[in-house]
């Protein structure tokens, strides 16, 4: 079955520390895959997607996430964590039944 | 351009009591999704909806009904509210490039 798993609930670093957040997938086909992140009272935002082609995606705010097939993983990174990181972080598998199946979330936390 | 929207913000219902989730998109998208957000559970998906006149339900859809008469509109139903209802709402569309969904802010709901 596709699924979709943030192996980390709660992640803290400190302000200018790097950053990974972790994603495994389950999915039988080639996968779409994505970052959402949310903030506090907000609705998400996207971060990234990765479709096909280059297994190193950009995304906003500095963010980049990297894609491995044979690891079926597709983690998030940042090398500088800003204050403003702090949020939930969601990573997300679209499935050609039109739908998303989201992970259930990592939130961050960022010391000054 | 407002991109997606949602009301009311917040509301609290007494067990039983009715009432319908707004959300409306400005984007001329042809799918719509509804989404409930409890914590440590990531988003599961309620209904969803490829074109106006046409829904479907979602991994959750007990206790919840939709509509979408016009391509802009896709309120959500809960008809006899009870307190396993309580939980973040949100609501969700996409365009040509289906797979990635944008979000509307979310509708807090407690069921009391």
């Amino acid at each position: 079955a596709q699924s979709v798993t943030q192996p980390d609930i709660h992640i803290t670093v400190s302000e200018g520390a790097s950053l990974e957040l972790r994603c495994n997938y389950s999915y039988g086909a080639t996968p779409y895959l994505f970052w959402y992140v949310q903030s506090p009272g907000q609705g998400l935002q996207l971060l990234l997607k990765y479709f096909s082609g280059d297994t190193l995606v950009q995304g906003i705010k500095g963010f980049e996430a990297e894609f491995k097939r044979s690891q079926s993983s597709f983690n998030l990174r940042k090398p500088s964590v800003h204050w403003s990181d702090a949020a939930e972080y969601f990573c997300a598998l679209y499935i050609n039944t039109d739908k998303l199946i989201f992970g259930t979330g990592t939130r961050l936390q960022v010391f000054p | 351009n407002a991109g997606v929207t949602q009301t009311p913000k917040f509301r609290i219902l007494k067990i039983g009591q009715s009432m319908t989730l707004q959300c409306t998109q400005d984007m001329n998208h042809n799918y719509m999704y509804w989404y409930r957000q409890d914590p440590g559970m990531g988003l599961k998906l309620i209904y969803y909806s490829v074109g106006a006149g046409i829904t479907d339900k979602g991994e959750v859809p007990n206790g919840y009904n939709v509509s979408r008469s016009t391509t802009e509109d896709f309120p959500l139903r809960l008809e006899l509210a009870a307190p396993s209802q309580t939980s973040v709402y949100f609501c969700a569309s996409s365009g040509r490039s289906q797979e990635t969904q944008y979000f509307g802010p979310g509708t807090r709901l407690l069921v009391l």
